[in-house]
């Protein structure tokens, strides 16, 4: 069974900072995707990006970007010029390509608070 | 453009009480998930349905049952609710078909306390 690990359960930073938040999984498969989640106090689920295992190319949405190390299977999120809104828990989730598996796997969630 | 609504958004239930959540999606989405949430332990998937009139056990399924009634709605009850069940659930859908990478799409959640 896959599983995915965030390690840091809670980080801080500074307005206008970039912060790297950590994510490994385990599986065996070769062909997966992996998803970065927000939950702000709000408690709603915000997908902020996603990655295709496939594509050596590491995504990128505004100021956010991931670092896909696939060997290390690990799959990182640095925010960029970090806001006050950018508080919120964090998931990292992995789903598997295979048909009849569309479920995804999360990780624990780390809690980021961004500092005035 | 409602997305994924979920009733209701708070419940307190007696332990041995039962209730049903109600989700509805109007996406379209093919596969629909109840997930439960509790501090430090993540979100957990409780079941799922792949497609209309499928239904499959997730990781955590003691005590719950599901219905999918439709393309749209996807409903979990607990037949005899229990304090381990206090938690928020997150109902969620998503199109999944030709298209793994397709994202999940959340409603906004239900609290639940069961004393």
């Amino acid at each position: 069974a896959q599983t995915v690990t965030q390690s840091q359960p809670e980080m801080s930073v500074q307005e206008a900072e970039t912060v790297t938040l950590s994510c490994t999984y385990d599986t065996s498969e070769s062909n997966y995707y992996l998803f970065w989640y927000k939950q702000p106090p709000s408690r709603q689920m915000i997908l902020v990006i996603r990655q295709e295992a496939y594509k050596q190319q590491n995504a990128t949405e505004n100021r956010f970007s991931v670092n896909f190390q696939k060997a290390a299977k690990s799959f990182s999120l640095k925010i960029s010029d970090s806001q006050l809104g950018d508080t919120a828990m964090y998931f990292c989730a992995f789903k598997n390509v295979r048909g009849g598996s569309e479920k995804l796997v999360f990780g624990k969630g780390m809690k980021l608070t961004v500092n005035p | 453009n409602a997305g994924v609504t979920q009733t209701p958004k708070f419940q307190v239930l007696k332990t041995g009480q039962s209730m049903t959540l109600q989700c509805a999606q109007d996406m379209n989405h093919n596969s629909m998930y109840w997930y439960r949430q509790d501090p430090g332990m993540g979100l957990r998937l409780i079941y799922y349905s792949a497609s209309e009139g499928t239904t499959d056990k997730g990781e955590v399924p003691n005590g719950y049952n599901v219905s999918r009634l439709n393309k749209r709605e996807f409903s979990l009850r607990l037949e005899s609710a229990a304090p381990s069940q206090t938690s928020v659930y997150f109902c969620a859908s998503s199109w999944d078909r030709g298209s793994n990478n397709s994202p999940l799409h959340f409603g906004n959640g239900t609290r639940l306390t069961v004393t």
